[in-house]
């Protein structure tokens, strides 16, 4: 297994249009997370799966931004009419089950509106 | 919501020398990581420790859980060390998710 893996890893986007990205996760965790890193910051929780049940959602998740898992493998997260505000790295991350267990993270995608 | 600050914000070394870097939770937590992030964005996992001391070749690190406190340490530091690191920890309020600090930027000089 490679870890997790997101695609892709730049996009640069007009303002307005709609960008989809994807992560794997290590294939046998059933948890993932989504998470937003702006510069000089750390980065900030937006959502949460376990399987396909999306079970928590941060207030930084706006009407704009919304994020799948429908098989319980790869997820998806969209952001419909960008703004130049949503220029951000886009963090995904994978745990397995377990009361408390270590998270680990893709690469990341680092989203630029123009 | 919980509290997480490192300290220092900065912090420039010249190769070779060692560094201490703090990380404060303001409640209680379940689970605490310590993170390289290297130039490319990519979060390296150093240490998953929610309590006691961990050593991995000239890093290591203490939480001391009921104190609310972690310390990372670089020994000998390198250039490659050079990155921000980022403390963060998993709070019983929450379904798991990481509450992160805003990182200490560590600069390694020749």
């Amino acid at each position: 297994d490679t870890g997790v893996s997101q695609d892709p890893r730049h996009k640069i986007t007009k303002r307005g249009q709609n960008v989809t990205f994807r992560c794997d996760p290590i294939s046998e965790h059933n948890r993932l997370y989504w998470y937003r890193q702006t510069l000089g910051q750390g980065p900030e929780f937006l959502t949460y799966f376990q399987n396909e049940a999306q079970l928590e959602k941060s207030r930084l998740l706006s009407d704009r931004f919304s994020a799948e898992r429908p098989k319980g493998s790869f997820s998806t997260l969209e952001i419909q009419r960008t703004e130049q505000g949503d220029s951000a790295m886009y963090l995904c991350a994978s745990s397995p089950q377990g009361a408390v267990t270590e998270a680990f993270f893709g690469q990341g995608t680092r989203l630029t509106v123009v | 919501g919980i509290q997480v600050e490192q300290s220092p914000p900065d912090l420039i070394l010249q190769e070779g020398a060692n560094s201490t870097l703090r990380c404060n939770f303001s409640d209680s937590v379940n689970n605490l990581q310590w993170f390289h992030q290297n130039p490319w964005g990519q979060l390296i996992n150093l240490f998953y420790i929610p309590s006691g001391t961990k050593q991995n070749g000239r890093l290591s690190a203490t939480t001391v859980a009921t104190e609310r406190y972690s310390l990372l340490y670089i020994s000998s530091s390198q250039t490659t060390d050079s990155g921000v690191y980022f403390c963060a920890v998993n709070w019983r309020g929450s379904q798991g998710n990481l509450i992160f600090g805003k990182g200490t930027k560590l600069s390694v000089k020749p």
